[in-house]
């Protein structure tokens, strides 16, 4: 199975700065890529799939980049809201495989 | 908007059986591809199970093949998890997510339910 590694595992900053998460892949994927929000206690939120695409509602201060096996999900302005957990999801191939999630704290 | 309702969750033995249920609404439940995905307490979430939208093709990951069993009733948009031999393990919230295409675990899913407890002890 490919393996997704996120990179930090957890970090803190404050509000207003540019926040930055990693994920690669053990072997390519393409674009087949999903990053998703979960706040405590509640269900994952979709952020963004097929590596760049804004999910319907998200705010744009959400972006994803990347392909093949390195990825990024970048928050430009962080806001108090945005505290949650952070998990990427690729979805090339079975089983579609979770990252091991970066936890986001504000300052 | 859709919506996914679980249900199901309880307590149990190791060894015991539990089937989850979850209801849809609010979208074309025939037309796309449904997951199982699970959270064990303090854990990162695990795709556990998926069924293609007209239900003829489901996979599991192999720590649950053979014990799990995913199931959909278009006709009544319900998506059901059938949960033999159950582990200590196993003890999660598991939630049912909604996969963009048709073809399990091939898409991100854009609709999740708030999760049902299932908890294995003895």
């Amino acid at each position: 199975d490919i393996q997704m590694t996120q990179s930090p595992s957890s970090l803190s900053a404050s509000v207003g700065d540019r926040v930055t998460i990693t994920c690669r892949a053990s072997q390519g994927i393409r674009s087949s890529l999903a990053w998703y929000q979960q706040k405590p206690g509640k269900p994952p939120r979709l952020l963004i799939y097929a590596a760049t695409t804004l999910q319907s509602g998200v705010p744009s201060r959400f972006r994803g980049s990347g392909s093949g096996t390195d990825f990024t999900l970048t928050i430009t302005s962080l806001q108090p809201e945005d505290l949650a957990t952070y998990y990427c999801q690729k979805y090339d191939s079975l089983p579609p495989t979770f990252g091991q999630g970066t936890k986001v704290e504000i300052k | 908007e859709g919506q996914l309702l679980e249900s199901g969750g309880e307590v149990v033995q190791p060894g015991a059986s539990l089937r989850l249920s979850c209801a849809a609404s609010g979208f074309g439940f025939s037309y796309y591809a449904m997951s199982w995905v699970r959270q064990a307490p303090g854990k990162g979430l695990e795709w556990v199970s998926g069924i293609s939208a007209d239900g003829t093709r489901a996979r599991h990951i192999d720590s649950v093949e053979g014990r799990f069993t995913v199931t959909r009733d278009n006709s009544a948009n319900v998506l059901s998890l059938q949960m033999n031999s159950l582990r200590v393990e196993d003890t999660a919230v598991y939630y049912c997510a909604k996969d963009y295409g048709d073809y399990a675990g091939h898409d991100a899913s854009d609709i999740w339910g708030q999760g049902t407890v299932v908890i294995v002890s003895s």
